[in-house]
C-alpha cells in the first residue's frame, strides 16, 4: 500500500535558521513520483517540486533543497536561511505511475518561522 | 497562477442542502482530480476523471458525485450536506491518465455548512 509519513507535525524556528522537513514514503512500485507542496495561510496549494523514482539527484532551488534517498525511502526538504514568508504547512506526496492515478498526501508539517 | 480555476471560492450553505463546485482544468489537461481537505482528515483523494470518464475513486461519500463534461470542465456535487462536510475542496488537473506527473491545484472552494 502507498503511504506518506511526515512525522513532524509542527516545527518552530527563528528566522535565518535552516530547517529540514522529513518525509518517508512507502510503495511497492518501482516507478513513482514524489512531490512537495506548500500551503500558506491563504489556503492554496503551491507546487514546489516533483521527483521521479529514477532520479536520485538532489535538487537545489534558491534557498530550497531536496534530498531523495531511495535506500531509506525518504524525500526530505530543507529551507536554508528561513524567512517569515516560509511559514506555511508543507505537504509531501506520492503518486504511483502504474496504479490508480492519484496523489497520496502526508498529513503535513506546519512550519512557523519566528521573527 | 496554476491555470486550474475553481468556482466559487467560498460557499456557505445549510445542512441538508445541495451544492455544486466547478473546476476548469489547465488548457490541454484531460484528467481532473478532486480532493477534500478537512482539519482532522488532511488531504483526501475523492475521485478522478479522464477525458469524460471516471478513472479512479477514493474516499468519496455516496452523497457526493462528480462528472466531467465534453469541454473537460468538471463539477463536484455534494448533497444532503452535513456539518462534517465543511472543508476545503481542491481540484487538480494533469495532462494524461497514467500517473500524476504534472501536479497543479486550483485555489480551492471553501465550503461551510451551518
Amino acid at each position: 500500500a502507498q503511504k506518506v509519513t511526515q512525522a513532524q507535525t509542527e516545527i518552530s524556528v527563528v528566522e535565518k535558521e535552516d530547517v529540514t522537513l522529513d518525509c518517508v514514503y512507502e510503495t511497492r512500485d518501482t516507478t513513482y513520483y514524489l512531490f512537495w507542496y506548500k500551503q500558506p495561510p491563504s489556503g492554496e496549494l503551491v507546487f514546489l517540486i516533483r521527483r521521479n523514482s529514477f532520479d536520485e539527484q538532489n535538487e537545489i532551488s534558491g534557498r530550497y533543497s531536496w534530498n531523495f534517498q531511495k535506500s531509506t525511502s525518504s524525500f526530505n526538504f530543507t529551507i536554508t536561511a528561513s524567512q517569515v514568508v516560509d511559514s506555511a504547512v508543507y505537504f509531501c506526496a506520492l503518486s504511483d505511475h502504474n496504479r490508480d492515478d492519484k496523489i497520496i498526501f502526508g498529513k503535513g508539517t506546519r512550519l512557523h518561522i519566528l521573527p | 497562477d496554476s491555470g486550474v480555476t475553481q468556482t466559487p471560492k467560498h460557499l456557505i450553505t445549510a445542512t441538508g442542502q445541495r451544492v455544486t463546485l466547478r473546476c476548469s482544468p489547465r488548457s490541454g489537461d484531460l484528467s481532473v482530480y478532486w480532493y477534500q481537505q478537512s482539519l482532522d482528515q488532511g488531504l483526501q483523494f475523492l475521485i478522478q476523471y479522464y477525458n469524460g470518464e471516471e478513472r479512479a475513486k477514493g474516499n468519496i461519500l455516496e452523497r457526493f458525485s462528480a462528472q466531467q463534461f465534453p469541454d473537460l470542465h468538471s463539477e463536484l456535487n455534494l448533497s444532503s450536506l452535513e456539518l462534517g462536510d465543511s472543508a476545503l475542496y481542491f481540484c487538480a488537473s494533469s495532462p494524461g491518465d497514467r500517473g500524476f506527473t504534472e501536479a497543479f491545484f486550483g485555489q480551492g472552494t471553501r465550503l461551510t455548512v451551518v
